[in-house]
């Protein structure tokens, strides 16, 4: 049971460029999240998709598109990178409900951009 | 949006040492968890605590949702709970985490 996988780990980008990160689940979750992490600012929602075919801006959406390809893989783009685009970013996904386990919030291991 | 904030920001503490860590936010919640992330960057869900009080071995966890604020108690501290601890809330009508801004706790051997 690898739970949430997110590939690349790293990636050094050169303003301009574009990329993709990928991300994929295995616990059958219904919605799936992206955040980034900058020092001292916690965790801020980019996108996230409360279900399979639905996708909803977060906090900070500027500069990113995503994609819900199938209930398992939820993938984020960077078309024209920015070095404020330097970040961690996380994926993550949960099963919403009233049942027990549920909400809980499970990350992947996270992805390193640098944007030069 | 719903705001949280959480305190301290950083402390630093001997091994064996007791610690609390507090998480106050703005509006009713119907969705709290606490979140360690280790100095490798991996994030790891300790509790989903919406109300009332739970414990996780030496970690307990007390939300007073009528009062917005949760407490992260951490007893008998060992070097492998050096990280920062993360609280994230979700309010009503709403249906994403907003998190905090994290505690740093550092166990000094």
């Amino acid at each position: 049971n690898a739970g949430v996988t997110q590939t690349p780990k790293f990636q050094v980008l050169k303003t301009g460029q574009s990329m993709t990160l990928q991300c994929a689940q295995d616990m059958n979750h219904n919605s799936m999240y992206w955040y980034r992490q900058d020092p001292g600012m916690g965790l801020r929602l980019i996108y996230y998709s409360a279900s399979e075919g639905t996708t909803d801006k977060g906090e900070v959406p500027n500069g990113y598109n995503v994609s819900r390809l199938n209930k398992r893989e939820f993938s984020l783009r960077l078309e024209s990178a920015a070095p404020s685009q330097t970040s961690v970013y996380f994926c993550a996904s949960n099963q919403r409900g009233r049942e027990a386990g549920a909400n809980v919030l499970t990350f992947g291991a996270g992805s390193r951009l640098t944007v030069l | 949006g719903i705001q949280v904030e959480q305190s301290p920001p950083d402390l630093i503490l001997q091994e064996g040492a007791n610690s609390t860590l507090r998480c106050n936010f703005s509006d009713s919640v119907n969705n709290l968890q606490w979140f360690h992330q280790n100095p490798w960057g991996q994030l790891i869900n300790l509790f989903y605590i919406p109300s009332g009080t739970k414990q996780n071995g030496r970690l307990s966890a007390t939300t007073v949702a009528t009062e917005r604020y949760s407490l992260l108690y951490i007893s008998s501290s060992q070097t492998t709970d050096s990280g920062v601890y993360f609280c994230a809330v979700v309010g009503f009508g709403n249906e994403k985490l907003t998190f905090g801004t994290g505690t740093r706790l550092t166990i000094i051997p």
